[in-house]
């Protein structure tokens, strides 16, 4: 199956700081990718639609401002978490679509953001 | 709108019992229906999908899942569960058109334990 990357997969930093998280697809083109976020012993809650070459898709109550998404390239999208406090700490996964595999996501490993 | 509920939160089983984890969705149309476990600390992994036809799907690593129009229902069943199927467990519905499929609603977890 087609594989996804997330760097990094733990991630520390200091509140106030920006911290940015990328999702590479490996072995395939991802025209769309999904951003998610979990908390702990919760399920997945989608955050925003990345397209590449255009703006992202945010879902309602996600900050635009403070979850910056760029899906510069078929492989790669990036979240930044900008001016990061502590309630932003959650696990992100990402996941990504082939537009030949209509409806089949592949996910990524998640990043665990803790900010102190 | 779409949702899942997945009824049960904690499940434990004894290895080699079988197994049967709930899911019941809300939609309008015809709905992709997905399971994927997530092992502790990482990224989601498909076990099977639904799209259309026999309702009865086969996945990977033993599990199948029946979707019954009638009761909303696509539970996830093994008939001996082994030791490293402890993991949680999510059921997810998207939508068949417009080619949004991908932009899943998940459940809220089912977490499976099993005893030796």
């Amino acid at each position: 199956g087609a594989v996804v990357s997330q760097h990094p997969s733990r991630v520390i930093c200091k509140s106030g700081t920006s911290v940015k998280i990328e999702c590479r697809s490996l072995d395939f083109q991802a025209t769309t990718m999904f951003w998610y976020r979990q908390f702990p012993k919760q399920s997945l809650m989608l955050m925003a639609t990345s397209n590449e070459g255009s703006k992202a898709t945010y879902e309602q109550g996600v900050e635009k401002d403070k979850f910056l998404i760029n899906h510069a390239s078929l492989t790669l999208s990036t979240l930044t978490v900008t001016s990061a406090h502590p309630e932003d700490s959650s696990f992100y996964i990402c996941s990504a679509r082939t537009g030949a595999r209509a409806g089949e996501l592949f996910f990524g490993e998640g990043s665990r953001l803790t900010v102190l | 709108a779409q949702s899942v509920t997945q009824p049960d939160i904690h499940i434990t089983v004894s290895e080699g019992a079988s197994l049967e984890l709930r899911c019941n969705y809300s939609y309008g149309a015809t709905p992709y229906l997905f399971w994927y476990v997530q092992s502790p600390g990482q990224g989601l992994q498909l076990l099977l999908k639904y799209f259309s036809g026999d309702t009865l799907v086969q996945g990977i690593k033993g599990f199948e899942a029946e979707f019954k129009r009638s009761q909303s229902s696509f539970n996830l069943r093994k008939p001996s569960v082994h030791w490293s199927d402890a993991a949680e467990y999510f059921c997810a519905v998207g939508s068949i058109n417009t080619g949004t499929a991908s932009k899943l609603t998940f459940g809220t977890g089912t977490r499976l334990q099993v005893t030796l």
